[in-house]
C-alpha cells in the first residue's frame, strides 16, 4: 500500500497566521483527501483534490479558509489561513489505492 | 445522505472477554463498509473491510444489509486490543470515505 509522508506533525501557530500541511505519497495517486479531526471528534472530511483541476470543498469549508494545491500525483498541500484557536485540529491527508485507504500520521496544529 | 452511526463513545471489557463495536450505517445503495483502528500515537490504519472477509488479529465482521450493520466483533479481548475503532463507509469509484465517530475500546486486565 502507499506510503505517506506528511509534515508537520505538530505545530503551534498565533492567530491569525497561515500553516501549509504537506503530503508526499511515494507512488503516483488520482485522488487525494483531507480531514479534520477536532478534539474528541470523528474524522471530518475537508475537500478532495484532484490533479490539475480545483479541489471540491465539502459544505463548511471554502477555499479561502483552506486552499490546496495540487500539482502532481505524488503530492499536496493545506493551509489553514488566518487561524483562530476553533482551527486547533488534527488535520490528516488520504489517498485511496486499491480497495483501501492510507492516511498520513497527521499534523496536530494548536492556535493560541 | 451517507452517514455511519457507533453508538458507543467508550466500550471497556475485561481481558478474554468478547468484544462487540456497533456500527449501523445509512446509504441507499451498495456500500463498502470499512473498521479503521488507531493505537495510541499511530496513525490511523485499515482493520478490515467487508468485501474481504477476513479475519484480522481475531476481529470479524459481517455485513448485515437488512438491519445495515457493521458490527466488529472478536472472541476473546485482548489488552493490547486496546485502541479508538472507526466504522467507515464509502461510495463506489475513488471517493472519500466516511466516518463514524469512533469508539474507544478499552481492554481491562
Amino acid at each position: 500500500s502507499a506510503v505517506i509522508s506528511q509534515k508537520p506533525s505538530r505545530d503551534i501557530c498565533q492567530r491569525g497566521t497561515s500553516l501549509t500541511i504537506q503530503c508526499q505519497v511515494d507512488s503516483q495517486v488520482t485522488m487525494m483527501f483531507w480531514y479534520r479531526q477536532q478534539p474528541g471528534q470523528s474524522l471530518t472530511l475537508i475537500a478532495t483534490a484532484n490533479q490539475g483541476s480545483e479541489a471540491t470543498y465539502e459544505s463548511g469549508f471554502v477555499i479561502d479558509k483552506f486552499p490546496i494545491s495540487r500539482p502532481n500525483l505524488t503530492f499536496s498541500t493545506l493551509t489553514v489561513s488566518n487561524m483562530s484557536p476553533e482551527d486547533s485540529s488534527i488535520y490528516l491527508c488520504s489517498v485511496q489505492q486499491g480497495k483501501g485507504y492510507t492516511f498520513g500520521s497527521g499534523t496536530r496544529l494548536t492556535v493560541v | 445522505a451517507q452517514r455511519v452511526t457507533q453508538p458507543e463513545k467508550l466500550l471497556s471489557v475485561f481481558k478474554g472477554a468478547p468484544v462487540e463495536l456497533k456500527c449501523n450505517y445509512s446509504y441507499s445503495g451498495s456500500p463498502e463498509l470499512f473498521w479503521y483502528v488507531q493505537y495510541s500515537r499511530q496513525r490511523l490504519q485499515l482493520l478490515l473491510r467487508h468485501i474481504s472477509r477476513e479475519s484480522i488479529k481475531g476481529f470479524t465482521a459481517d455485513l448485515n444489509k437488512g438491519e445495515t450493520s457493521f458490527h466488529l466483533k472478536k472472541p476473546f479481548a485482548q489488552e493490547e486490543d486496546s485502541a479508538m475503532y472507526y466504522c467507515a463507509l464509502k461510495d463506489s469509484g475513488n471517493t472519500p470515505l466516511v466516518f463514524g465517530k469512533g469508539t474507544r475500546l478499552s481492554v481491562i486486565a
